[in-house]
């Protein structure tokens, strides 16, 4: 089955600083990576993602990337604000028949101090 | 348009007993989804229903686990009897197609003593 390693743990930036956030997997039948935003006491919120036929994708501070023979894939946030303080998780999927769960990585703990 | 709901927030119980959590998807939304997060771990799949059908349910860890969807509405996820291990928090989430935007619910977290 599909393995999400995920690294960070924890990352700290300085606001206006930029953060990435790398993630990999295993399985070469992965075709969909969502990240998903969880803010403290709040559901997780899926913020990007990317399908395998594309290799990047941005929205407005919030980019991503994907490298499909490497088999890993990043977040990037630039100029880091507060508010981006959360756990942000990435995950993989098959998207093709009818399999459709979410395999994630550990999480990486966001802290953007002032 | 309201979320997806679960209910409760938060249940402590002791091992041995029973506790059943409560999911109510996005109206009109097929797919439903439960995953676990233990121990400041990944969020792991634990199945998936289209309708009121198991269409995945791979990732139910043993058969103290039982999720029902009668009628492809609510869903409920019952654990009995509840072991330690168990702790973590319950995400419920939804799609409206197989494959599409999973939408989650804020989760319960549980505590076995």
């Amino acid at each position: 089955g599909e393995n999400v390693e995920q690294h960070p743990s924890t990352l700290s930036v300085q606001e206006g600083d930029s953060a990435v956030i790398k993630c990999t997997y295993s399985d070469s039948a992965s075709n969909y990576f969502p990240w998903y935003k969880q803010e403290l006491g709040k559901r997780p919120q899926l913020i990007i993602d990317i399908r395998s036929n594309v290799g990047e994708k941005k929205d407005q501070r919030i980019a991503v990337t994907l490298n499909k023979t490497a088999k890993h894939f990043s977040l990037h946030i630039t100029e880091t604000q507060p508010e981006d303080s959360a756990v942000y998780f990435c995950a993989g999927r098959d998207n093709t028949g009818t399999a459709s769960k979410l395999t994630f990585g550990t999480g990486t703990r966001l802290q953007v101090t002032l | 348009e309201a979320g997806v709901t679960q209910f409760p927030s938060h249940s402590v119980i002791e091992k041995g007993q029973t506790v059943t959590l409560r999911c109510d998807p996005i109206s009109g939304h097929d797919n439903l989804y439960w995953y676990r997060r233990v121990m400041g771990k990944e969020i792991k799949f634990l199945l998936h229903f289209v309708k009121e059908s198991k269409q995945d349910e791979s990732g139910m860890p043993n058969n103290r686990f039982l999720a029902e969807r009668t009628g492809g509405t609510y869903s409920t996820l019952k654990v009995q009897p509840a072991e330690l291990e168990d702790s973590g928090v319950y995400f419920c989430a939804s799609s409206q197609w197989t494959g599409g935007e999973q939408f989650f619910g804020p989760g319960t977290r549980l505590t076995v003593l």
